[in-house]
């Protein structure tokens, strides 16, 4: 089985400072990593996903992840913040073995931008 | 494209009571997902359906049932509520729906049961 890990729950960052949020995930297949972003009172929408090739993948709103196969990782980052990037971000994998698109999402990280 | 919409955004429910949470997509996605976010756990899947006459349980089905007679509608009944549903629910879908398929959520349904 797949699962996932947030470690962090929350992270206050200041406004134009770097930010990383982690996610480590356990599987026993190849899967595929995904990031999602939810803000207040509204649905997930797909930053970046990272489904083959160059491990560094790049999404909107200047995101960025880097999948690390041997530590099982795929840790998202931003070189510089703003206040509307305050939002929840969850951290997901899938797994080609299901007949279907069954997707397991991490705990999720509150980002707390302050100006 | 309106995408994923959802109704109502908002009920409390009396426990006992029963309702319907709608779902409508109009991207002709074939797959189509109902998810509930407790405070801290992230998304659990309780139901999801492959196309129109096909549904099949998640992980958290206990307390839930779903139809899916046409490919745009995914409704999820509550039959009796009880203070455990208290959560935000979140209908998804997706296209064709192997497992690099991004998905695409509504913007949810607070759930509250008093």
């Amino acid at each position: 089985a797949q699962s996932v890990t947030q470690l962090d729950s929350q992270v206050p960052v200041f406004e134009e400072a770097p930010v990383e949020l982690r996610c480590n995930y356990s599987s026993s297949v190849s899967v595929y990593l995904f990031w999602y972003v939810q803000y207040p009172n509204q649905g997930l929408q797909l930053l970046l996903k990272y489904l083959s090739g160059s491990t560094l993948v790049k999404g909107i709103n200047g995101f960025e992840a880097e999948f690390n196969k041997s530590q099982t990782s795929f840790h998202l980052r931003k070189p510089s913040v703003h206040i509307s990037d305050t939002a929840e971000y969850f951290c997901a994998v899938s797994a080609p073995i299901y007949n279907f698109n069954k997707f397991y999402f991490g705990s999720g990280t509150k980002l707390n931008v302050k100006p | 494209n309106a995408g994923v919409t959802q109704t109502p955004k908002f009920r409390i429910l009396k426990i006992g009571q029963s309702m319907t949470l709608q779902c409508t997509q109009d991207m002709n996605h074939n797959y189509m997902y109902w998810y509930r976010q407790d405070p801290g756990m992230g998304l659990k899947l309780i139901y999801y359906s492959v196309g129109a006459g096909i549904t099949d349980k998640g992980e958290v089905p206990n307390g839930y049932n779903v139809s899916r007679s046409t490919t745009e509608d995914f409704p999820l009944r509550l039959e009796l509520a009880a203070p455990s549903q208290t959560s935000v629910y979140f209908c998804a879908s997706s296209y064709p729906g192997n497992s690099q398929e991004t998905q695409y959520f509504g913007p949810g349904t607070r759930l509250l049961v008093l």
